[in-house]
């Protein structure tokens, strides 16, 4: 199985800050890494696939890009809607495995 | 519209069944990859079981066995038959259909919660 080591697990972070959440696989998955944003009682919802493709009506402020086995999900300037808990997952094989997720704090 | 809704959870005692649906409108289940993911109280998710278009199925080792995923062309539904089931499959279930046998999951149905207690 594709091991995912995601980080950090939590965050506290200020409207406009940019943040960073990593992603690393126990081994090569090309760019079949995928991004989803939860909140409290809802279902997540996919924000960035393939690696560094933007879902279809997500804001431009969210980025994702790839190097080797490293993967990253960037929010430019957080703004209020963005804390949350952010996943990532790879598609590559199965088990389809998931990132432990990181949640996304107001400072 | 595409969207995906789930039903079937309940409370179910240890070693029970249950069987959770997934009526889809607005796209064929059987042209698509659908998968089930699920999320314990407070934990992350976990992917449990994914059908393919041309019907292979592959499960979450945790569910190998126990769990199987099924649908129903004729209804647009998408299935997931739990038997054996323990305390530890206590979560909400959702469904999400997957972009392709290397896809990412879009999109995703609200969920419907299954506790196993006695």
């Amino acid at each position: 199985d594709i091991q995912m080591t995601q980080s950090p697990s939590s965050l506290s972070a200020s409207v406009g800050d940019r943040v960073t959440i990593t992603c690393r696989t126990s081994q090569s998955i090309s760019t079949y890494l995928n991004w989803y944003q939860q909140k409290p009682g809802k279902a997540p919802k996919l924000l960035i696939y393939a690696a560094s493709s933007l879902q279809s009506g997500v804001p431009s402020r969210f980025s994702g890009s790839a190097s080797g086995t490293y993967f990253t999900l960037t929010i430019s300037s957080l703004q209020p809607e963005d804390f949350a808990t952010y996943y990532c997952q790879q598609s590559y094989s199965t088990p389809y495995t998931f990132g432990q997720g990181t949640k996304l704090e107001i400072k | 519209e595409v969207q995906l809704v789930e039903t079937g959870g309940d409370l179910i005692q240890p070693g029970g069944s249950l069987r959770l649906s997934c009526a889809a409108s607005g796209f064929t289940v059987s042209s698509n990859y659908m998968s089930w993911v699920r999320q314990a109280p407070g934990k992350g998710l976990e992917w449990v079981s994914v059908i393919y278009s041309g019907g292979s199925t592959y499960y979450a080792e945790s569910v190998k066995g126990r769990f199987t995923i099924s649908r129903d062309n004729s209804k647009n539904t998408l299935y997931l038959q739990m038997n054996g089931l323990r305390a530890e499959d206590t979560a909400v279930y959702y469904c999400a259909r997957a972009a392709g046998s290397s896809g990412w999951f879009d999109p995703w149905g609200q969920g419907t919660l299954v506790t196993v207690s006695s």
